[in-house]
């Protein structure tokens, strides 16, 4: 596609709930990252895919987060149990190279996700 | 863990003013610095991308400082409209990119 997509665009959980938020990045691009953006405060790094292999996945705030990229392409973020905490922006982002962080990164509009 | 600062949180100025916010960030290791602009319901959105001491970027009335050996990079609007309102990122890489953290961001209101 022309850009990166995400869905769904505002998700409303109740507490305990599971939740599974999506990412189609641009096509062909190498790395994917999510992040989790609080109120006031700046995006924050949850987990890092370079094509399938999941390469960092040490800012997952606790094992109730997991990612997968299967096929190198789609993403899903998956909250189990969600808890009040959990209600955040949720940002996918991918760039075309191997080392992101010297090449810009292309955001997608996030998930707004609310725990109730 | 990496401290990436950004001066001041938030800021209002007046249709026409020139206005610059901060980005402070560790002086070891640098490897990239990138600023971004995220408008209220869109994506964040690129703005530079920085690799080197003294690297000076412009894009339309925006631009940008790097001083990898003093950790700081300004950002620069020269006659704000109200459609610059956003809030604008920073983005620090270090250790050949090892690690990339984002700062919290200066929200920026442009007053008609």
């Amino acid at each position: 596609g022309a850009g990166v997509s995400q869905s769904p665009r505002y998700k409303v959980a109740k507490r305990g709930q599971d939740v599974a938020l999506r990412c189609d990045p641009i096509s062909g691009h190498v790395s994917l990252f999510w992040y989790q953006q609080a109120l006031g405060q700046g995006p924050e790094f949850l987990t890092y895919f370079q094509n399938e292999a999941q390469l960092d996945k040490s800012g997952l705030p606790s094992d109730r987060f997991f990612a997968e990229r299967p096929e190198g392409s789609v993403s899903t973020l998956k909250i189990q149990r969600t808890q009040q905490e959990d209600s955040a922006v949720y940002l996918c982002a991918s760039s075309l190279e191997f080392t992101p962080a010297n090449e810009k990164l292309f955001f997608g509009s996030g998930t707004q996700l609310s725990v109730l | 863990i990496l401290n990436v600062e950004q001066s001041p949180q938030s800021l209002h100025v007046q249709e026409g003013d020139s206005t610059n916010f901060t980005c402070s960030f560790p002086s070891s290791n640098f490897y990239a610095l990138h600023w971004y602009r995220w408008e209220t319901a869109k994506s964040p959105e690129a703005l530079f991308v920085m690799t080197l001491n003294g690297d000076e970027k412009k894009k339309g009335r925006i631009s940008a400082t790097l001083n990898t050996k003093e950790g700081y990079s300004y950002l620069y609007i020269k006659g704000s409209q109200p459609e610059d309102s956003a809030t604008y990122l920073c983005a620090f890489a270090d250790n050949y990119g090892q690690n990339f953290v984002f700062g919290p961001g200066t929200r920026l209101s442009v007053l008609p």
